[in-house]
């Protein structure tokens, strides 16, 4: 079963700064096959990207993914207060199936 | 819109079964896989399964097989989840989630969530 391994657990930054979320995978993931979302609290998740860089329809252009492999990236260039929230990454494998990274809380410092 | 619309919070005892439906609507049912995830009280997402509307096949996380059934109705755009032999472990929200086309692997609109409660 692929293991993703989100880091790190908290992010702590101000309104402004940019943000890097990590997530790695404990085998190869094809690249189509990773996608990235949001969780408010009280709130269902929200699909950010998809197929590791794409942005999902409405999601602003200060959210990026990257990565390939096992090493993936969502950076989110200027934190905006509503961006702060939990976020998980999600893979693929005809394997496993689909499995989630534990999240990343990203608070207010 | 596409909207996925689930039922209500439920409260069930040990060993009890419980069955949540999720309605669509804004597409083509059958044109799109819908997934249930499910979310424990301060924990991460976890994966349950998958049902093919046209055509109704299933497949399941290992973990639920067995315990676990999906079915779907056609004529109403919805789509069911049933868990039997409840736990107090399976207290958690659960989320019928749509894969916007076969081989996208990733789940695009969200039901709102149905809370379950197991308790004695």
């Amino acid at each position: 079963e692929i293991v993703l391994t989100q880091s790190p657990g908290t992010l702590s930054l101000s309104p402004g700064e940019r943000a890097t979320l990590s997530c790695r995978a404990s085998q190869t993931v094809t690249t189509t096959s990773l996608a990235w979302y949001q969780q408010k609290p009280g709130q269902a998740p929200r699909l950010l990207i998809y197929a590791a860089s794409r942005r999902a329809t409405g999601i602003p252009d200060r959210f990026s993914g990257s990565g390939s492999g096992t090493d993936f990236t969502l950076t989110i260039s200027r934190l905006e207060p509503e961006d702060y929230a939990v976020y998980y990454c999600q893979q693929y494998d005809t394997s496993s199936k689909y499995t989630f990274g534990q999240g990343t809380k990203l608070e207010i410092e | 819109q596409v909207h996925l619309v689930q039922s209500g919070a439920e409260v069930k005892k040990p060993g009890a079964s419980l069955k949540v439906s999720c309605k669509a609507s804004g597409y083509t049912f059958t044109s799109s896989y819908i997934h249930w995830v499910r979310q424990a009280p301060g924990q991460g997402l976890e994966w349950m399964g998958i049902i093919n509307p046209d055509g109704g096949t299933t497949a399941y996380a290992q973990k639920f097989q067995g315990r676990v059934t999906m079915t779907r109705d056609t004529s109403s755009n919805t789509v069911y989840m049933e868990v039997r032999s409840l736990r107090s472990d399976d207290t958690a929200v659960f989320y019928c989630v749509r894969e916007p086309a076969h081989g996208a692997c990733n789940f695009d609109y969200w039901g709102q969530g149905t809370l379950v409660t197991v308790s004695s």
